[in-house]
C-alpha cells in the first residue's frame, strides 16, 4: 500500500518568514495530493490539495508543489502569522484515488514565534 | 445543517467492554471512513465504506467492526476494548473526489 513520509516533525519560524513542509510518497500511481490543517483540539481541515496533472497550485499565502518524477510534493507557507501555527497533514490518494481513503503523514508541528 | 456529527464526543471505558462510536451524515456522500489519531503515528485508517453494505478494511483494522445498513450512518464498534484502542476516532466523509470532511472526532479511553 502507499506510505507517505513527512519532515520535519516541528517546524519553528520568526512570524512573517517562510514555512516548507516536504512529503515524499511510495505509489507512482497515486494522483491525488491534499495538505490538512489541524488546530488543537479540531477536526482537520483542507486547506490546499493538487492532483498530479499540476506541477504547482497557489491560494494567497499558502502553495503546493508537486514532483511527480522524484515522487514528493511540498507545502510552502509565506508570511506566516500566528494563527498559522497549528498541525499540518499531508495526504496522498493511493491506488483507490480516494475511494480506499487517504494516506496521511505523520503530521509537522508548526510554531510560529512571535 | 450538521453535516456529519460524532457521538460521543468523549467516553471513559474499561478494558474489556464493547463500545460503539456513531457516526451520521447529512450530506449523502457515498464514501464513509474511521480514521484514529495517535501522538507519533498521525492519522491511520480503521475502515471505509463506498456504499451501503459494502465496507473493507483499512490499515489498522484489528479489534473493531463497521457496519453500514444505511448510507448516512457508520458505526464503529471495540468488541472487547484494550486500552491500546485509547484514541481519538475521526469519521470522515468523501463524495470520491478525494477530499475528506471530517467530524469532530470523538476521544475515548479505554483504563
Amino acid at each position: 500500500g502507499e506510505n507517505v513520509e513527512q519532515h520535519p516533525s516541528t517546524l519553528s519560524v520568526q512570524e512573517g518568514d517562510s514555512a516548507v513542509i516536504k512529503c515524499t510518497y511510495s505509489d507512482s500511481a497515486s494522483n491525488y495530493f491534499p495538505w490538512y490543517k489541524q488546530e488543537l483540539g479540531k477536526r482537520p481541515q483542507l486547506i490546499i490539495d493538487i492532483r498530479s496533472n499540476v506541477g504547482e497550485k497557489k491560494d494567497q499565502r499558502i502553495a503546493v508543489t508537486l514532483n511527480k518524477t522524484a515522487k514528493h510534493f511540498s507545502l510552502h507557507i509565506t508570511e506566516t502569522q500566528p494563527e498559522d501555527s497549528a498541525v499540518y497533514f499531508c495526504a496522498a490518494s493511493g491506488l483507490g484515488g480516494g475511494a480506499d481513503g487517504l494516506t496521511f503523514g505523520k503530521g509537522t508541528h508548526l510554531i510560529i514565534q512571535p | 445543517d450538521a453535516g456529519i456529527t460524532q457521538s460521543p464526543r468523549y467516553k471513559i471505558t474499561e478494558t474489556g467492554r464493547q463500545v460503539t462510536l456513531m457516526c451520521h451524515q447529512t450530506w449523502s456522500h457515498s464514501y464513509m471512513f474511521w480514521y484514529r489519531q495517535d501522538l507519533g503515528h498521525g492519522l491511520r485508517l480503521i475502515y471505509y465504506s463506498a456504499a451501503a453494505d459494502i465496507t473493507d478494511k483499512g490499515e489498522v483494522p484489528d479489534g473493531y467492526v463497521v457496519s453500514r445498513s444505511k448510507t448516512e450512518n457508520f458505526p464503529l464498534t471495540l468488541e472487547s476494548a484494550t486500552r491500546s484502542q485509547t484514541s481519538v476516532y475521526f469519521c470522515a466523509t468523501s463524495r470520491n473526489t478525494g477530499e475528506l470532511f471530517f467530524g469532530e472526532g470523538s476521544r475515548l479511553t479505554v483504563l
